[in-house]
């Protein structure tokens, strides 16, 4: 079955500081796809970025990356210089044959800077 | 920028009454679903829709629940007779294509008192 386990449930940095948020998922598909969306306090779901399984290659968008190893499973996201507006709930979703289209979500990792 | 649209956005209801939550799709998005958050909790997937039928549907998607495109445009879920429990915040989500990124509207938090 499909699972996404994000162990961190809360974080608290300082602001300028790095933080990488943990996601491991699990399927049996070799075709599947990985998500991170944001929730902010004010509660909608914002996306952040799509990977498929056969595309490993790491992605950076600004002050963002993301790190994929099928090898281990993981697809983690690091924010470099985190700032206070980054605090949000962040959660990282699968998507695979076997779920069809729907995304199953791991717990959330709530991520709190301060300044 | 197109958006996902719910309606309303907080609804408060008396246990055992019916609801009906609204969203409008994007217009060329072919792939609609509910998802629901509890709060504090993660998003579960509760029903996804394509074709005007159920695709799949988890198994918190049990008779109490019904979703329907009556007009073309409006997207509904409607729980028949809530419970507690059914207290969450509901989103919709749609997509254009298969496994491409879901957008979320923002949400219908439903209270059942």
């Amino acid at each position: 079955a499909q699972k996404v386990t994000q162990a961190q449930t809360e974080i608290s940095v300082v602001e300028k500081e790095d933080v990488t948020l943990d996601c491991v998922y699990e399927t049996r598909d070799t075709t599947y796809y990985l998500f991170w969306y944001k929730q902010p306090p004010s509660g909608e779901l914002v996306f952040l970025i799509r990977r498929n399984s056969f595309d490993e290659q790491n992605e950076i968008s600004g002050r963002y990356s993301w790190n994929f190893q099928k090898s281990t499973s993981s697809f983690n996201f690091t924010i470099t210089a985190s700032q206070v507006v980054d605090s949000a709930v962040y959660f990282c979703a699968l998507s695979d044959y076997q779920a069809g289209t729907a995304l199953i979500f791991g717990k959330g990792t709530t991520l709190s800077v301060s300044s | 920028e197109p958006e996902v649209t719910q309606t309303p956005s907080h609804q408060v209801t008396q246990m055992g009454q019916e609801v009906i939550l609204r969203c409008v799709p994007i217009s060329n998005h072919l792939y609609f679903y509910w998802y629901r958050q509890i709060l504090g909790q993660k998003v579960e997937f509760l029903v996804s829709f394509y074709n005007n039928e159920i695709s799949e549907k988890s198994e918190i998607f049990d008779d109490q629940f019904s979703v329907e495109r009556p007009d073309g445009s409006n997207f509904t879920l409607k729980i028949r007779s809530t419970k507690l429990e059914d207290s969450a915040m509901y989103f919709c989500a749609t997509n254009e294509e298969l496994n491409t990124e879901a957008f979320f509207g923002q949400g219908t938090r439903l209270t059942v008192v």
